[in-house]
């Protein structure tokens, strides 16, 4: 089955630095999708990626693919408090998805 | 447009009772997914729905647990004879399917279970 890891575990960023969540799997990528949680809420979509070397941006994030399609990164700009949450990347094995175990994000003044 | 509810929001049960949790997928959304949020076990996928076909039960932990989804549309998760391990948030998820490139799944708010 495929595992996928993400680093780090938690991060509690300064408001308005630059910060980076990565998530990487044990198989080759198909689909990765980028979710962020907040309590409460459910999961929020932010962005899907498929293909090698493939970027997205929304607002102040960013996600990427590496070429190899093992691999994704989530970069958050300038980070203000409504930042904060917990980070999920799933993979797409043909139908439900199976999630990292998340990175919990605090945003501090 | 509505999203994807789930009822009740906060559910707390003594162990040996059995629970049912419900989920409203978004109208018209013919994928609908069970997914079960534990401290330090990250989302597991419970069990999956795909329009009229069999459902995936793979991701069930032991047969104590079971859903069904009637006429396509609303679907019951029950766990009988509860166990304090299943005390978790359940999350319930649905997709369009329109596009197998793009399976964006909406995820509902969750059902915390609480089994003293």
């Amino acid at each position: 089955s495929q595992e996928l890891e993400q680093s780090p575990q938690s991060l509690i960023v300064q408001e308005g630095k630059n910060l980076t969540i990565n998530c990487t799997s044990s198989k080759t990528l198909y689909g990765l999708y980028w979710y962020k949680q907040k309590y409460g809420e459910g999961l929020i979509f932010l962005m899907m990626l498929q293909k090698g070397g493939e970027e997205k941006s929304h607002e102040k994030i960013t996600a990427k693919l590496d070429e190899k399609k093992q691999q994704s990164s989530l970069h958050i700009t300038a980070s203000q408090p409504s930042h904060a949450g917990i980070y999920l990347c799933g993979a797409d094995p043909g139908y439900a998805l199976n999630f990292g175990k998340g990175t919990s994000l605090l945003v501090t003044p | 447009g509505a999203g994807v509810s789930q009822s009740p929001s906060n559910k707390v049960t003594e162990k040996g009772k059995d629970v049912e949790l419900r989920c409203d997928p978004i109208s018209g959304h013919t994928a609908l997914y069970w997914y079960r949020q534990s401290l330090g076990q990250g989302l597991e996928f419970l069990i999956y729905f795909q329009g009229n076909s069999a459902p995936d039960k793979s991701g069930l932990p032991s047969d104590r647990f079971s859903a069904e989804r009637t006429g396509g549309s609303v679907s019951t998760l029950t766990i009988q004879r509860t166990q304090q391990e299943d005390s978790a948030v359940y999350l319930c998820a649905s997709s369009s399917w329109a596009d197998r490139d793009d399976n964006e799944q909406f995820f509902g708010p969750g059902t915390r279970l609480t089994v003293l």
